[in-house]
C-alpha cells in the first residue's frame, strides 16, 4: 500500500508560468515532509520541506504548501524555468528536521518546463 | 564537504556472485539510508542507521542483502548472492543528502 502517492506521473509547463506539483499521503503519523528534484544518472537534491506545524514555507521560486487534514501537499514553482525540468519526489517522514527517521517516497513526478 | 560519496558508479556481475557497495557519508550525520531504485517499485527503503545502529531493517528484500556501518564515515550494502532482478540504482544517503548512486547489473 502506498503511504505517499503523486497521482500525476508527469507535467509540462510553459516557461514563466507557474508549475504545481501534488502529493498525498494517508500516514497520519507523518510529521515532516520534503520534496526532492532527480535528474538523470544523478542522485535525488533535497529541494524543500515543511514541517506539519506549519501550513507554508517558502525558499525562493519554490514553496510548499501542506493541508495536514486533507493529508496533501504541493510544491508549487514560480516562475518555471528549463532548468527546472526533472523528476520531483515528494517524500514523508515520522521524524523532523532534525531527527532523522524513516523517508517514504512517492513515485515522482516528471515535470518538462517548455522554453 | 564531498558530499556523500558512493562506489563503485557502476557494477556489472554475474548472477551467483557477491557485491558490495560502498558509501562514505557526511562527516558529522549520524544517520545513513540505503535505498534501491527500481522502474517498478520506485525508491524503497532497503535499512537506515543511526549513530551506526540499524534502526529498521524492514526493507530489505530478502537474507540474501546485509547492511553494514562499522564506523560513523563508512557503511556497507551486500548482496550474496546476486541475482538478475537485484539489477537497480543504489543510493546511499547521509541524514537528507543523496550520493549519486551505484547502477548495478545482475547478468
Amino acid at each position: 500500500d502506498q503511504q505517499v502517492k503523486q497521482n500525476s506521473p508527469s507535467l509540462s509547463v510553459q516557461e514563466g508560468r507557474i508549475s504545481i506539483l501534488n502529493c498525498d499521503y494517508t500516514n497520519s503519523m507523518f510529521d515532516y515532509f520534503l520534496w526532492y528534484k532527480k535528474y538523470p544518472a544523478e542522485g535525488p537534491t533535497f529541494l524543500i520541506s515543511i514541517s506539519s506545524i506549519k501550513d507554508k514555507n517558502e525558499d525562493g521560486r519554490f514553496t510548499v504548501f501542506l493541508n495536514k487534514s486533507a493529508k496533501h501537499l504541493s510544491l508549487h514553482i514560480v516562475p518555471s524555468q528549463p532548468g527546472d525540468s526533472a523528476v520531483y519526489f515528494c517524500a514523508a517522514s515520522e521524524g523532523s528536521e532534525t531527527s532523522y527517521d524513516k523517508v517514504i517516497f512517492g513515485p515522482g513526478t516528471s515535470l518538462s518546463v517548455i522554453p | 564537504d564531498a558530499g556523500v560519496i558512493q562506489s563503485p558508479r557502476h557494477e556489472v556481475t554475474e548472477m551467483g556472485q557477491e557485491v558490495t557497495l560502498r558509501c562514505k557519508p557526511i562527516s558529522g550525520h549520524n544517520s545513513l539510508f540505503w535505498y534501491r531504485q527500481t522502474m517498478m517499485r520506485g525508491l524503497e527503503l532497503l535499512i537506515y542507521f543511526n549513530n551506526n545502529v540499524p534502526i529498521d531493517d524492514s526493507g530489505m528484500p530478502e537474507d540474501r542483502f546485509s547492511a553494514k556501518m562499522p564506523n560513523a564515515s563508512f557503511s556497507t550494502l551486500k548482496i550474496q548472492p546476486s541475482e538478475p532482478r537485484d539489477s537497480a540504482v543504489y543510493f546511499c544517503a547521509s541524514s537528507h543528502t543523496f550520493g549519486s548512486g551505484t547502477r548495478l547489473t545482475v547478468v
